[in-house]
């Protein structure tokens, strides 16, 4: 059971324009989210996260937002550049006991940014 | 300040073999992950080690074994290897428990023939 989903496989967007990638997940007691990117062969890159208590968090071109009574979260990257294109994960981190944390992956996004 | 390393990069393996694959996670760091990336699954987690116990372990058989030394470097073990275990397989590390990033290696690309 997919606790973590990107139901996006792919996404093609052109170059300047806003890329959103979509996660929905089903546990409401997850407290922290993230996003990786990952380029081929290379491992995953923390890219950006938010807490659970928050519904937004910039950094530079990359914003994420939490919709926790959706529980949905979606990474934005305005504008899109060509060293975007990667695969990007969504992770969320699951109390497991006090001071245990896992942390569960959707399955991937894979983003095309196009010149 | 060193990454996590993975060894080896590349292997073949055939079926019914084992193999071993270790990490070396940043200095410093006490907590080591493993995961199995696979096309269509995303990334799942296989188990977690800190100070050398392990503190999580995801939904594998019991072919998928690992542990921690003390310098906190880690290794990953899988037995008698199915086609189906062909995947990346990558580690992560953390400071510590509470800690909200890992940090992963470039990871290990297991080819079960």
């Amino acid at each position: 059971d997919q606790q973590v989903k990107q139901n996006s496989p792919s996404l093609s967007v052109q170059e300047g324009r806003i890329s959103i990638l979509n996660c929905d997940y089903t546990n409401s007691m997850f407290d922290y989210f993230l996003w990786y990117k990952k380029y081929p062969a290379e491992g995953p890159t923390f890219l950006i996260s938010i807490s659970s208590i928050k519904d937004k968090n910039e950094d530079g071109r990359f914003t994420v937002f939490l919709n926790k009574s959706a529980k949905h979260l979606s990474l934005h990257i305005v504008p899109s550049q060509p060293g975007d294109s990667a695969v990007y994960f969504c992770a969320a981190r699951e109390v497991v006991s006090s001071g245990t944390y896992k942390y569960i992956f959707g399955t991937g996004t894979r983003l095309k940014v196009l010149a | 300040k060193a990454g996590v390393t993975q060894t080896p990069r590349y292997l073949i393996k055939t079926r019914g073999q084992q193999v071993t694959l270790s990490c070396s996670p940043i200095s410093g760091h006490r907590s080591v992950s493993w995961y199995q990336q696979t096309p269509g699954q995303g990334l799942q987690f296989l188990f977690e080690y800190f100070s050398e116990t392990q503190r999580n372990k995801g939904n594998f058989p019991g072919r998928f074994s690992g542990r921690q030394f003390s310098n906190s470097r880690s290794e990953m073990n899988v037995s008698t290897l199915e086609l189906g275990d062909s995947a990346l397989y990558l580690c992560a590390s953390t400071y510590g428990s509470g800690a909200n990033v890992l940090t992963f290696g470039a990871g290990s690309r297991l080819t079960v023939l």
